[in-house]
Parts: C-alpha cells; sequence; structure tokens
C-alpha cells in the first residue's frame, strides 16, 4: 500500500534551534518525494521536491531510500517558518497524483 | 487571474442535498486535481483530469461524487444526497503538465463544505 507518515503533529522550537520533519513512506517502486507547506491564512504550497535536490528557504531534504525516510531539515529555525508542513509521495505512474501525511504544525518561538 | 481559484469558499448544506463546487485553474495547465481534506488531516486524493478527459476517478469515496472538466479548463465537482462525512475542506489543485513530468501542482484555497 501507498503510504506517507508523519508522526509528529506538533514540533516546537525556539528560533536558531535546528529543525527536523519526519516523514516516512510506503511505496514499492520509485516513487518521487514531495514537500508542501502551508503557511497562516494561505494556500498550500510547494516547498521542495527531492529530485531537485535544492535547498529551499534554508530547508533541505534528502531521500533515503534504505531507510525509505524524506525528512525534511533546517539548521537554524527563524519564526517565519511556523506553518503546517506535509510529506507527498507521487507514485510516478501515468498520473501526478500525491499522496499526502496527515501533516506536522511547525511553532518556531521567538 | 493568477492562481487556483476556487468557488465558494464556504459551502454549508443540509444533509441530502446536491452540491457543486467550482474549480478554475491556472490558464493553460493541462492536469487538474481534486482533493479531500478532512478536519486533521493531510489532503486525499479524489479524481484527476488530463484535459476534459478524467483518467483517475479511483479516490472517488462513493457513486454520489461526480466530477467533469468538459472542455478541458472549468471543472466541477458534484456530489449528490450529501452526507455529513463529506463535510470536509475540497481541494483543486492545476500542474502544467501530464504524465511522468510531475510538474508542481498549484492549490486553489479550497472550498469548506460543511454538512448540516
Amino acid at each position: 500500500a501507498q503510504r506517507v507518515t508523519q508522526p509528529e503533529k506538533l514540533l516546537s522550537v525556539f528560533k536558531g534551534a535546528p529543525v527536523e520533519l519526519k516523514c516516512n513512506y510506503s511505496y514499492s517502486g520509485s516513487p518521487e518525494l514531495f514537500w508542501y507547506v502551508q503557511y497562516s491564512r494561505q494556500r498550500l504550497q510547494l516547498l521542495l521536491r527531492h529530485i531537485s535536490r535544492e535547498s529551499i528557504k534554508g530547508f533541505t531534504a534528502d531521500l533515503n531510500k534504505g531507510e525509505t525516510s524524506f525528512h525534511l531539515k533546517k539548521p537554524f529555525a527563524q519564526e517565519e517558518d511556523s506553518a503546517m508542513y506535509y510529506c507527498a509521495l507521487s507514485p510516478a505512474l501515468n498520473t501526478d497524483k500525491l499522496i499526502f501525511g496527515t501533516g506536522t504544525r511547525l511553532q518556531v518561538f521567538p | 487571474g493568477a492562481g487556483v481559484s476556487q468557488s465558494p469558499r464556504y459551502k454549508v448544506a443540509k444533509r441530502g442535498q446536491d452540491v457543486a463546487l467550482r474549480c478554475d485553474p491556472i490558464s493553460g495547465h493541462v492536469s487538474l486535481f481534486w482533493y479531500q481534506q478532512a478536519l486533521g488531516q493531510g489532503p486525499e486524493f479524489l479524481t484527476y483530469f488530463q484535459n476534459e478527459a478524467q483518467l483517475d476517478k479511483s479516490g472517488l469515496p462513493s457513486d454520489r461524487f461526480f466530477a467533469e472538466r468538459p472542455e478541458g479548463s472549468v471543472s466541477t465537482l458534484k456530489i449528490q444526497r450529501t452526507q455529513q462525512e463529506d463535510s470536509a475542506v475540497y481541494l483543486c489543485a492545476s500542474s502544467l503538465a501530464a504524465g511522468y513530468s510531475n510538474q508542481p501542482q498549484h492549490f486553489g484555497d479550497g472550498t469548506r463544505l460543511s454538512i448540516l
């Protein structure tokens, strides 16, 4: 079964602390992995995707196929990072549908 | 407009009524997706269109749910004989290309549906 697991509903850190939002997936093939973010009163938007191997707003995520994980990391959290973060998987078949995790709310305190 | 537009933003209906939710994708976007997001959950895939063709409707929870995109642009999600469990935010997303390219999906603000 295709599934994305985000074990933490809420992650609270102080400004300047490192952040790691966990994501594990279950899929038998070679999926594409994404992180989407939803800031307060804004729509869901793409943060980054594993095939790009880029850093966006200081965030990075590395696909670990052995551990079936795609954790999102940032060395120094900022208050403006406070948001809801969703990990998502695309089966990369003939549709681009996304399978989302339940999301992790990140709170960064001053 | 610059982004995906959904209407109405909020919809309240009595159990048993039919509802229709509209999605206006970004101009020129081939792919269109509908997702259902229940409270405290992530979005769940409902259906996918490539232009006017509905290529995947595996996520539609029952035959009360019907989606169309007759001219390959605007899409409507219709729910017949609504039930309380249909209460959710319905998200529409569009992307430029189709298939393996996995272009980023651009989401609308969603329609929050409440069934009384």
